[in-house]
């Protein structure tokens, strides 16, 4: 099975823009997983979405938003962006909720 | 809301010396994942622990899960420089989220 993949890898932005990630899921699984990871931060939870629902949400502003599609991939919109949001994206996909696979990540520098 | 707490932060250890990372939770967990994470990679699962008191090995690594669901445990007997990345512990609560600690950073001196 391909695993999980996430486009762009690389990304630079400057503050004020917003900017979109996409994940793909490995095939069959229906849940999908957003993370920041930061140094020192770990892996601060986003949000998880579960057949196009929105199922859990971490305490990140609304600025963060994202939404699940029928084919199970997802994606992740940051609108105006901060200095701060530069990180690297890492989402995950499970089935049944079990070990989360993670994907390669988007690292997103904002200028 | 539920917090994860990991440390030591980070570790250096002498090649074939131990190593132990402690996993602590603000409240009852379901369940508790480990992953590694490489440097310049991502994490990828080790183990998953459900059962209070649960104890699993996976060749030089062993997995503790405490009584009361709200601890666990890494230890890496006799490292290797294979082991070198960044150790982190997630747990789940009735929520169904996974909150991940901090992350436990190993460097092995060869």
């Amino acid at each position: 099975k391909a695993g999980v993949t996430q486009t762009p890898r690389y990304l630079i932005k400057t503050r004020g823009q917003q900017v979109t990630l996409s994940c793909s899921p490995i095939s069959g699984h229906r849940s999908v997983s957003w993370y920041q990871q930061t140094p020192g931060q770990g892996l601060q939870f986003l949000f998880e979405y579960f057949s196009e629902t929105q199922r859990n949400k971490g305490n990140f502003p609304g600025r963060f938003s994202g939404r699940q599609f029928s084919n199970s991939r997802s994606e992740m919109n940051v609108s105006t962006l901060e200095l701060g949001d530069s990180a690297l994206y890492l989402c995950a996909s499970s089935s049944q909720g079990y070990e989360q696979f993670f994907g390669p990540g988007t690292r997103l520098t904002v200028l | 809301g539920q917090q994860v707490m990991q440390i030591p932060q980070y570790q250096h250890v002498q090649e074939g010396e131990d190593f132990t990372t402690y996993c602590n939770s603000s409240t009852t967990l379901s369940n508790i994942q480990w992953y590694k994470q490489r440097p310049g990679g991502h994490p990828v699962f080790l183990i998953q622990l459900v059962k209070s008191g649960e104890v699993k090995k996976q060749k030089r690594l062993t997995f503790q899960f405490g009584e009361a669901k709200k601890n666990s445990s890494l230890h890496i007997t006799a490292t290797q420089t294979t082991d070198v990345g960044t150790y982190f512990c997630g747990g789940s609560g009735n929520t169904g989220k996974l909150i991940f600690g901090q992350g436990t950073t190993l460097q092995v001196k060869p």
